[in-house]
């Protein structure tokens, strides 16, 4: 069975620092998907990276940074100089590769950034 | 915004009732799924339906249905409501031409069972 596990329930931070929200995975796949959801309290999920198992490279999209680890079964998303816009939950989720439309979601970290 | 409709927004029900959620796909999306997401939690896998056929379901018991008409949309229907029905229901669409397709997400329908 897939698990996905967020310890951090709730982060506050300070605008302009840095975050890092983690994310731990356990599954017996050997070919999975890894995602990162954003969640602002109007409730639609954003979606925000999709990263496949064979494809450890680190990835950076402006403010946003994710890495993959699989030696750790650790995807972990970092907010470089965090805003007030980014405020909201988020959530790391994993899938079969052959079934990519059933996501299995962790539990959520609840991001506040404050001014 | 991702091209994902749900209607209605809000809706409170009594135990017991039936309820019909709507969801209408992004324009060329061919696949629906419905998630739970309880308050609090992740969201959790219904099912998902493809060429107007259930295509993979998760651990939801046979009263939560569903149907996917020929332009796509879909509906969310659940009989004989329990107070734990009480959630977020968002669904997704996508176009797997090889089911490997990301999913993007509709605002959801906030259910309240009474």
């Amino acid at each position: 069975a897939q698990k996905v596990t967020q310890a951090q329930t709730e982060i506050s931070v300070v605008e302009k620092e840095d975050v890092t929200l983690d994310c731990v995975y356990e599954t017996r796949d050997t070919t999975y998907y890894l995602f990162w959801y954003k969640q602002p309290p109007s409730g639609e999920l954003v979606f925000l990276i999709r990263r496949n198992s064979f494809d450890e490279q680190n990835e950076i999209s402006g403010r946003y940074s994710w890495n993959f680890q699989k030696s750790t079964s650790s995807f972990n998303f970092t907010i470089t100089a965090s805003q007030v816009v980014d405020s909201a939950v988020y959530f790391c989720a994993l899938s079969e590769a052959q079934a990519i439309y059933k996501l299995t979601f962790g539990k959520g970290t609840l991001l506040t950034v404050n001014p | 915004e991702t091209g994902v409709t749900q209607s209605p927004t809000h809706l409170i029900k009594t135990r017991g009732q039936q309820v019909t959620l709507r969801c209408s796909s992004q324009s060329g999306h061919n696949t629906v799924s419905w998630y739970q997401q309880a308050l609090g939690q992740g969201p959790q896998f219904i099912f998902q339906y493809y060429r107007e056929e259930e295509n993979g379901r998760g651990n939801f018991p046979p009263r939560f249905s569903g149907l996917q008409f020929p332009n796509y949309s879909s509906e969310l229907n659940v009989n004989a409501l329990e107070l734990d029905d009480s959630a977020l229901y968002l669904c997704a669409s996508s176009f797997p031409a090889t089911f490997q397709e990301t999913q993007y997400f509709g605002p959801g329908t906030r259910l309240l069972v009474l």
